[in-house]
């Protein structure tokens, strides 16, 4: 069973597009995370929601819009996509807040 | 800047040999620490863990000291293997779960 799941792993769209990444947990946990890894491999956070409340949003582009229908999802909405956006985006969930994190796969976003 | 310091690579080693990689962190409190690990193509996995002073962790060979004193969080294995190749990342995580990661330090095993 995958206990952090991420679709798609790979996203190949055109600038100016909107996109939507998705993930899911199926450990029960209450905190859900997007990350952020750059070509050079450098990971930063983007936001955190916890029981469905958003308690980090990080300097990010309003472009980026995250949205938790439940405790066991949380997905990424990306508007007017930029060559910039291309990256690999993590989802990573943990039991409460501070706790350790577990990872997705990984989506890695190509913007042309 | 960057709160999580690693040495950079990349760290090419033979088999068997031994491995070290640096990791000192900047933070106020008792942050808990981590070392995660990226195979080729794939997503983080964590590796270790330690959440306190003085406490070790250790997995799949891999050991790593909590030193308050002087801040750091060193990853050691005594003889790696062609799959240990990866890239390493030291990371601590502050109250509000916010992971914050070294640039990672890659990891090349040869036969």
């Amino acid at each position: 069973d995958t206990a952090v799941s991420q679709t798609p792993k790979y996203l190949v769209t055109q600038m100016g597009n909107d996109k939507s990444i998705k993930c899911e947990q199926n450990l029960g946990h209450d905190t859900m995370y997007w990350y952020k890894q750059d070509s050079k491999k450098f990971l930063k956070i983007m936001f955190s929601y916890n029981n469905k409340e958003l308690i980090i949003n990080e300097t990010v582009p309003n472009r980026f819009s995250p949205k938790s229908p439940d405790k066991a999802h949380l997905n990424l909405h990306i508007n007017s996509l930029e060559l910039g956006d291309s990256a690999v985006y993590f989802c990573a969930s943990s039991p409460m807040r501070a706790d350790t994190q577990y990872f997705g796969p990984g989506t890695r976003l190509t913007v042309l | 800047g960057n709160s999580v310091t690693q040495m950079e690579g990349p760290v090419t080693l033979s088999e068997e040999a031994f491995l070290t990689i640096n990791c000192t962190y900047t933070a106020t409190g008792y942050p808990s620490l981590f070392w995660y690990v990226q195979y080729p193509g794939e997503g983080l996995q964590l590796l270790l863990k330690a959440t306190k002073a003085d406490d070790k962790g250790s997995n799949k060979g891999f050991e790593a000291t909590y030193r308050k004193e002087t801040t750091s969080f060193h990853l050691e294995k005594g003889s790696v293997q062609v799959s240990d190749s990866a890239v390493y990342f030291c990371a601590w995580t502050d109250s509000w779960g916010k992971l914050q990661f070294g640039a990672g330090t890659q990891v090349v095993v040869t036969p």
